[in-house]
């Protein structure tokens, strides 16, 4: 199975500092289409979880620009340039195979300071 | 507008069935996969799997296989997902989700509407 890691997994972060979340896979996400099937999501709390990024680095509809996505292969970054108080959240990375298998990493909770 | 709204909650007993339904409205239903994913109280998200509503076709977590069906109504666009032999580590809020992109596009796990969540509570 493909294991997916996520570090920190807890993130205490000052309003207006930035934020940065890595995510690794034990398998290369980039397949032969030359996309990286990897996705980011946040659930802020009492909600159901939101699409932020997709494929890599694709920001989804509605998503601010602070929010970017990086990476190839097994190494995967979320930055959040300016973080607001409105971010508070567990993100998670979720990686498809090209068996179209799916699995979510265990998640980091970001807290304001 | 999309729209993705889950059945309510339910409490099984251990051994039990459940079976929790996603109505889908807003867009084409057959034009889209749907997943599923749960999440115990506390935890994180775990993938079950996908439907492709058009076919039926299903793919699970290999955790779920022979445990989770996942079947379709178009006639209602309504996605369904049933658990068997449930446990008290199946209690979780079970979530249907929308793949970003048509069928006929590869799976790529982008889920762009989410159900608002079904709590299933197995206890004895």
């Amino acid at each position: 199975d493909n294991v997916m890691t996520q570090s920190p997994l807890s993130l205490p972060v000052t309003p207006g500092e930035p934020a940065s979340i890595s995510c690794r896979s034990s398998q290369s996400l980039l397949y032969s289409n030359g996309y990286n099937y990897l996705n980011w999501y946040v659930q802020k709390p009492g909600q159901s979880p939101q699409l932020l990024i997709y494929l890599g680095s694709n920001r989804a509809s509605g998503v601010p620009d602070r929010f970017s996505g990086s990476g190839s292969g097994t190494d995967f970054t979320l930055k959040i340039s300016r973080v607001e108080a409105e971010d508070v959240g567990v993100y998670y990375c979720m990686q498809v195979t090209q068996t179209a298998s799916a699995t979510f990493g265990p998640g980091t909770k970001l807290q304001i300071k | 507008q999309v729209q993705l709204v889950q059945s309510g909650a339910e409490v099984k007993k251990p051994g039990a069935s459940v079976r929790v339904s996603c109505k889908a409205s807003g867009y084409t239903f057959t034009a889209y996969y749907i997943h599923w994913v749960r999440q115990a109280p506390g935890h994180g998200l775990e993938w079950m799997g996908w439907i492709n509503p058009n076919s039926g076709g299903t793919d699970s977590a290999q955790k779920f296989q022979g445990r989770v069906t996942m079947t379709r109504d178009t006639s209602i666009t309504t996605l369904y997902l049933e658990v068997s032999g449930l446990s008290i580590d199946d209690t979780a809020v079970y979530y249907c989700a929308r793949e970003a992109f048509p069928l006929g596009d590869s799976l790529c796990g982008a889920l762009d509407y989410w159900g608002q969540g079904a709590l299933v509570t197995v206890s004895s």
